[in-house]
Parts: C-alpha cells; sequence; structure tokens
C-alpha cells in the first residue's frame, strides 16, 4: 500500500490565521481524501481532491474555508482558512486507487487555534 | 442515510482476554469493511479489509467477520495486551458514493 507523508504534525496557529496542510504519497494515487477528526469525534470527509481540477466537497464545507490543491497523482495540500478555536481538530489525508482496495491514512496533523 | 454503529464505545479489559468489538452497517450496496487502529492524536493504521464477497479476514491475533446480509461485522481480539489500547474504528467502503463511512469507534483499554 502506499506511503504518505503528512506535514506539519502538529501546530498551534491563532484564530484568524490561516495553516496549509500538505500530503505527499510515494507513489501515484487515483483517489485522495481530506478528513476532519473533532476532539472525541470520528472521522468526517471533506473534500475528495481531484487531479487538475477543483475538489469535490461535502455538505457542510466551503472552498473558501478549505481551500485544497492537487497538481499531481502524488501531492496534496488543505488550507485552513481563517481559523477559529472550532478549527481545532486533527486533519488527516487519504489515499487508494479506488474503494475496493481500501484506503490508506496519512498520520494526520493536530492542529490547535488559540 | 448510510450510518454505522459501533458497540461498545469504551471497553476495558484485563490483560489476556479475548474480546470482540461490533460493527454494523445500513447500507447493503457495500464493497467491503475496513478496520482501523487510531491511537490517541494519530492517524489510522489499516488492521483488516474485508471485501463483500468474503466472510473473514485473519492477522495475527485479530480476526474480522463481515455478513453482509445481517449489516455485521466484528472484530475478535485475541489474548489482548496493554499495547492494544486503541481506539478502534470501522468503515464501508460504499458501492454508491466510492467513499468509506465511518463509525464513531470502540476505544479500548487493556490492563496489565
Amino acid at each position: 500500500s502506499a506511503v504518505i507523508s503528512q506535514k506539519p504534525s502538529r501546530d498551534i496557529c491563532q484564530r484568524g490565521t490561516s495553516l496549509t496542510i500538505q500530503c505527499q504519497v510515494d507513489s501515484q494515487v487515483t483517489m485522495m481524501f481530506w478528513y476532519r477528526q473533532q476532539p472525541g469525534q470520528s472521522l468526517t470527509l471533506i473534500a475528495t481532491a481531484n487531479q487538475g481540477s477543483e475538489a469535490t466537497y461535502e455538505s457542510g464545507f466551503v472552498i473558501d474555508k478549505f481551500p485544497i490543491s492537487r497538481p499531481n497523482l502524488t501531492f496534496s495540500t488543505l488550507t485552513v482558512s481563517n481559523m477559529s478555536p472550532e478549527d481545532s481538530s486533527i486533519y488527516l489525508c487519504s489515499v487508494g486507487k479506488e474503494v475496493i482496495y481500501g484506503y490508506t491514512f496519512g498520520s494526520g496533523t493536530r492542529l490547535t487555534v488559540v | 442515510k448510510q450510518e454505522v454503529t459501533q458497540i461498545p464505545a469504551a471497553l476495558s479489559v484485563p490483560e489476556g482476554e479475548n474480546l470482540v468489538l461490533n460493527c454494523s452497517f445500513t447500507d447493503s450496496a457495500i464493497y467491503n469493511l475496513q478496520w482501523f487502529r487510531q491511537d490517541p492524536g494519530k492517524g489510522l493504521t489499516s488492521l483488516l479489509l474485508i471485501q463483500s464477497s468474503q466472510r473473514e479476514q485473519t492477522s495475527g491475533r485479530l480476526n474480522a467477520s463481515l455478513d453482509k446480509s445481517s449489516g455485521r461485522s466484528t472484530l475478535y481480539i485475541a489474548a489482548s495486551q496493554p499495547g492494544d489500547s486503541a481506539t478502534y474504528l470501522c468503515a464501508f467502503g460504499s458501492g454508491n458514493t466510492g467513499k468509506l463511512i465511518f463509525g464513531q469507534g470502540t476505544t479500548l483499554q487493556v490492563k496489565p
């Protein structure tokens, strides 16, 4: 399965600022996803990162708040914009060929907004 | 609405016990079911992947079963160890959307 490098592993940020999270994969993958895990909660899908085009966002998530780039088949970024304490969560990227093969997750970015 | 329910939400057992974690899902159009382990503040590690045509998968002390007709999966952990302490998440791969649908997880504590 693919090996994912997700950076940063954690950060403490001031409210009103933005943070960009990187997801680098060691091989080309078809599918890339970004998830949020709020404290004590399960994973919520933010969006599917599409190579060379705009990401597909889930209900409740918008591009202005969570802009996503995917310039190629091995790399994607998620930006959390204009952060507030409510954005404090673990953010995870996930990759795979397609759902039938299962998906692999990165080590996560633990974000605290103060 | 597609839903996944995991029971129990939390479990505490003494070291050496065999235990079963339960996962139920409402969507019959699943491709597969994946069990993950998550340590506090960390990412997810895939433990087992069961395709919809399979009944079970085994890896070491772990055995996962899938009953698609009843919408249930179980994760069996044999001879539990303190290092097994973590949150265990199940997720099914949706045949309709190609996405993973997650349960809330079971937090396991194995006491020495």
